[in-house]
């Protein structure tokens, strides 16, 4: 099946105790993006990359790494979480970069940083 | 920047009611404009999309028309179901290699029998 998926679903942690979201999708895309989710904000872009060892940065990038070793994977990391990175995270994936290239959405991770 | 705003929720229509969720927004160029819809407890699914000003994006009973002229893309389904209940997205993305949505606030629609 098709698919994008993210671990953990949902984390609880603490602030500035590095933490790692894992994002793998199984459908050979070359493109790939995170965002974050918060209510009345819809979902704005953290980092994209469009293919491996690419990677740029997306609106909200601040306080946030990735990397893309691999063209499956692309791990985001929090390297010292604050409260204010509470949020639900989303990765996505296209076949191509490009506008009119359809994105799949993983299932989401709730993180609380407390 | 680019910038997408679209109605605010909840909506909350009975069964078989007809349903309008207004969007509209301001891009450089022409992008792409897209409809996702997001279930309770997953991620964001593609409902449709229009690639070029009077495109019409259909899936589901769900239709959506690219106005250029009003810089619109309003989503109509004329009878909605309990099923429908959800959270529903307008997004755009400038036709471009970054490929980034931009995103409205989204629209929560609740459906009751």
């Amino acid at each position: 099946e098709a698919q994008v998926t993210q671990n953990p679903r949902y984390l609880i942690t603490v602030t500035g105790k590095k933490l790692t979201v894992t994002c793998s999708q199984n459908m050979n895309h070359e493109y790939m993006s995170w965002y974050r989710q918060d209510p009345g904000l819809g979902l704005r872009q953290i980092y994209y990359s469009m293919n491996v060892e690419v990677t740029d940065k997306g609106d909200v990038p601040e306080g946030y790494k990735v990397s893309r070793k691999e063209k499956r994977n692309f791990p985001l990391i929090l390297e010292s979480p604050s409260p204010n990175q509470t949020s639900l995270y989303f990765c996505a994936s296209s076949r191509h970069a490009g506008g009119m290239n359809e994105q799949y959405f993983g299932p989401g991770t709730r993180l609380t940083v407390t | 920047g680019d910038s997408v705003t679209q109605m605010e929720g909840p909506v909350t229509l009975s069964e078989e009611a007809f349903l309008t969720i207004n969007c509209t927004y301001t891009a450089t160029g022409y992008p792409s404009l897209f409809w996702y819809v997001q279930y309770p407890g997953e991620g964001l699914q593609l409902l449709l999309k229009a690639t070029k000003a009077d495109d019409k994006g259909s899936n589901k009973g769900f239709e959506a028309t690219y106005r250029k002229e009003t810089t619109s893309f309003h989503l109509e389904k004329g009878s909605v179901q309990v099923s429908d209940s959800a959270v529903y997205f307008c997004a755009l993305a400038a036709n471009n290699a970054g490929n980034m949505l931009t995103f409205g606030g989204g629209t929560r629609l609740m459906v009751k029998p």
